[in-house]
């Protein structure tokens, strides 16, 4: 079974700079999730997806982040403009269910982002 | 605000012997722990997890227990290996409502030596 899949792995742009992620969930999960990842601190959700709908983005900074998962699979994160304090590793996760049920995210490898 | 809490940063431990990793949480709706381990250049990936409702969970050389009254739960791999070398991640969830919201600790990377 493939896992899932984030593009690009890394990425380096000036900042001021737009940018953009992809994911690939696990096939049939309809969970989504993007996480940041600052050096030396653990995950921290930015959204999550019950299919299409995003049911919790109280963490992401809506004045430059964007999420989108238009048809319930693929999801893009993007970053418009990108600031110095945005480098980070952005990981994204999938899980079969969310809400009520119990189940571990499995988690890509996550897309480096370095702002210059 | 750190609802979940990995204090120690780094662990040194010889093969063969006991790894015991420690998480603290503050948040009593936290009802589902889970640990997560984690190798350079890889997503983290699930390891264990325990239920508010026990106190031990085992699987293989992986055991979690859970203190509720100490809101404290900790990690021990026996025996250890070297390939057990990586980051590991405490994480919780709430019944609470950010349902499905994982809150990680910060880490701690443990290094199993020969």
């Amino acid at each position: 079974e493939a896992g899932v899949v984030q593009s690009p792995r890394y990425k380096i742009i000036e900042k001021k700079q737009p940018v953009a992620f992809w994911c690939n969930p696990i096939s049939g999960h309809n969970t989504l999730y993007w996480y940041l990842q600052n050096l030396g601190q653990g995950p921290e959700l930015l959204i999550r997806y019950e299919n299409e709908e995003a049911v919790d983005d109280s963490q992401l900074p809506k004045d430059r982040f964007s999420a989108e998962r238009l048809k319930g699979v693929d999801s893009t994160l993007k970053i418009q403009p990108a600031e110095l304090g945005d480098s980070a590793v952005y990981l994204c996760a999938s899980s079969p269910s969310g809400g009520l049920a119990v189940s571990e995210q499995f988690f890509g490898p996550g897309t480096r982002l370095t702002v210059l | 605000d750190q609802q979940v809490k990995q204090n120690s940063p780094s662990l040194s431990v010889q093969e063969g012997r006991i790894s015991i990793l420690n998480c603290d949480y503050t948040n009593s709706m936290f009802d589902y722990f889970l640990w997560y381990k984690k190798y350079p250049a890889e997503g983290p990936t699930f390891l264990i997890s325990i239920s508010s409702i026990k106190d031990k969970n085992e699987d293989g050389r992986f055991t979690v227990f859970l203190n509720k009254s100490a809101k404290h739960l900790s990690l021990h791999i026996v025996p250890s290996q070297p390939g057990d070398s990586a980051v590991y991640f405490c994480a919780a969830k709430s019944r609470g409502s950010t349902l499905g919201r994982l809150y990680f600790g910060r880490g701690t990377q443990l290094t199993v030596w020969p």
